[in-house]
């Protein structure tokens, strides 16, 4: 079992719905990170958190560190947003990243 | 424009090759990383260097070797691969490491797809 795990695995969504993937983690952190990927392999960082609850324009990153699990949130959601989302955590008192196996999201029109 | 470049962006090469992966970082940021993203596997942190000096090593097998000879630069020398070394190998760079809290946000390259015949 994988120290990250992330769910859904697969979503699909029409444009302007409310879309949440969620990550567990079973080790303690210092940082949970959540990250783009688009076809072609680009990463994007989207935030990087510790506690509590970060916004950047429609998106909203959620963790409570105390059950070990974070939120992402994408509001209005658009075609631009389909991509693969992939949580991380870096395993605390160590510079060592642990990624989940990512979520695949697809916008439709 | 991430800031954050790799060369070449798609490398066959054959087991008996020996090749090299260059990832260069525009940022002015101190730590540099290789990541391997291997085909429905996350993403597997390979190596870490911050200020040159190398801070992890995940395991990775003797066959790939990090070079890292200033802080912009981070190479990854390939020898004797085998073909399920094939994978998408990504270079990040951020500001340090960030021991003192949060983990610095991580600026990524476009990655090098790397195919082992």
């Amino acid at each position: 079992k994988n120290e990250v795990e992330q769910s859904p695995q697969n979503l699909t969504a029409q444009e302007g719905e409310f879309i949440t993937i969620n990550c567990s983690y079973s080790v303690g952190i210092s940082a949970l990170h959540w990250l783009q990927q688009h076809p072609g392999g680009g990463i994007v960082s989207l935030f990087m958190l510790s506690s509590g609850k970060k916004k950047h324009g429609r998106l909203i990153a959620t963790i409570n560190i105390q059950e070990k699990h974070s939120s992402l949130h994408i509001t209005a959601s658009h075609p631009r947003d389909s991509a693969v989302y992939i949580c991380a955590v870096r395993i605390y008192n160590t510079d060592k990243l642990i990624f989940g196996t990512g979520t695949r999201l697809q916008v439709f029109p | 424009e991430t800031g954050v470049t790799q060369t070449p962006r798609h490398l066959v090469m054959g087991m008996t090759n020996k090749k090299s992966l260059k990832c260069e970082q525009h940022l002015g940021h101190n730590a540099m990383y290789w990541y391997k993203q291997s085909a429905k596997k996350p993403l597997e942190l390979m190596f870490v260097y911050n200020f040159k000096e190398q801070t992890e090593n995940n395991s990775v097998p003797s066959r790939f070797s990090p070079e890292c000879p200033n802080s912009s630069h981070l190479f990854l020398h390939l020898h004797t691969l085998q073909p399920e070394d094939s994978a998408l190998y990504l270079c990040a760079s951020s500001q340090d490491l960030g021991r003192g809290g949060l983990y610095n946000e991580q600026f990524f390259g476009p990655g090098t797809r790397l195919t082992v015949l």
